[in-house]
């Protein structure tokens, strides 16, 4: 079955201390998002690539970087994760169209120590 | 306020009711509609999309759009038990590719 996959699902690492989250398709989607999800609210875009090209919101910290070195693979970098960085992180692909919809992977809980 | 908004509920209904979500927009441009279901810890799923004024069902939902009013609902019909969850409405406003914007959720409650 053509998905999107994250991995891992889980994740803890230490304060400060640089971790990368991956996630893969098979849908050959050529846009890919990562979202940060806290507990009870909405998922947050931080950026997102159109084929190579990198978009990035505003408000996404600098602390957080990303990698597209394909069209199957992307990746999250959290440089010096804080407490505040504990979240769901969300990887997402949809095909290029206002109406297209985007297909979520299973996450990754990153937690922080 | 809030690009899209929604009541963040719970919403409760008896199993077998009809489940009334609904979702308003401020952006009169915004182009095509999403409803994602989300499991507490798992990732949100998509349900039903709609971009044409009207009604669009699928089995037992049924997306609701009034682009006049700016608003979008989802009916659950026959609700389960298994439908309990957030329910995320997305909005594309349509001039910023494929970008989404969500609203809060709703949480849904349906009792046995």
């Amino acid at each position: 079955d053509a998905m999107v996959i994250q991995n891992p699902r889980y994740q803890v690492t230490q304060f400060g201390k640089p971790v990368t989250l991956s996630c893969s398709q098979t849908l050959n989607h050529n846009v890919m998002y990562w979202y940060q999800q806290k507990s009870s609210q909405a998922p947050k875009l931080l950026f997102h690539y159109y084929d190579k090209d990198f978009n990035n919101e505003a408000d996404t910290p600098d602390n957080f970087q990303s990698r597209r070195p394909n069209t199957s693979f992307c990746f999250l970098d959290i440089r010096s994760p804080g407490l505040g960085d504990a979240a769901m992180y969300l990887c997402a692909t949809s095909s290029e169209g206002s109406d297209q919809p985007q297909h979520f992977g299973d996450g990754t809980r990153l937690s922080i120590l | 306020q809030k690009e899209v908004e929604q009541n963040s509920g719970p919403l409760s209904v008896p199993e077998g009711a009809i489940a009334s979500l609904n979702c308003t927009y401020s952006d009169r441009g915004s182009q095509s509609f999403f409803w994602y279901r989300q499991y507490s810890g798992k990732s949100p799923e998509l349900i039903m999309f709609i971009y044409s004024n009207g009604d669009k069902e699928d089995g037992r939902f049924t997306a609701q759009l009034n682009k006049a009013s700016q608003y979008v609902s989802l009916l659950i019909r026959d609700s389960q038990p298994s439908d309990s969850a957030t329910y995320l409405c997305a909005v594309n406003k349509g001039a910023a590719g494929n970008k989404l914007t969500f609203g809060g959720g709703t949480r849904v409650l349906v009792k046995p």
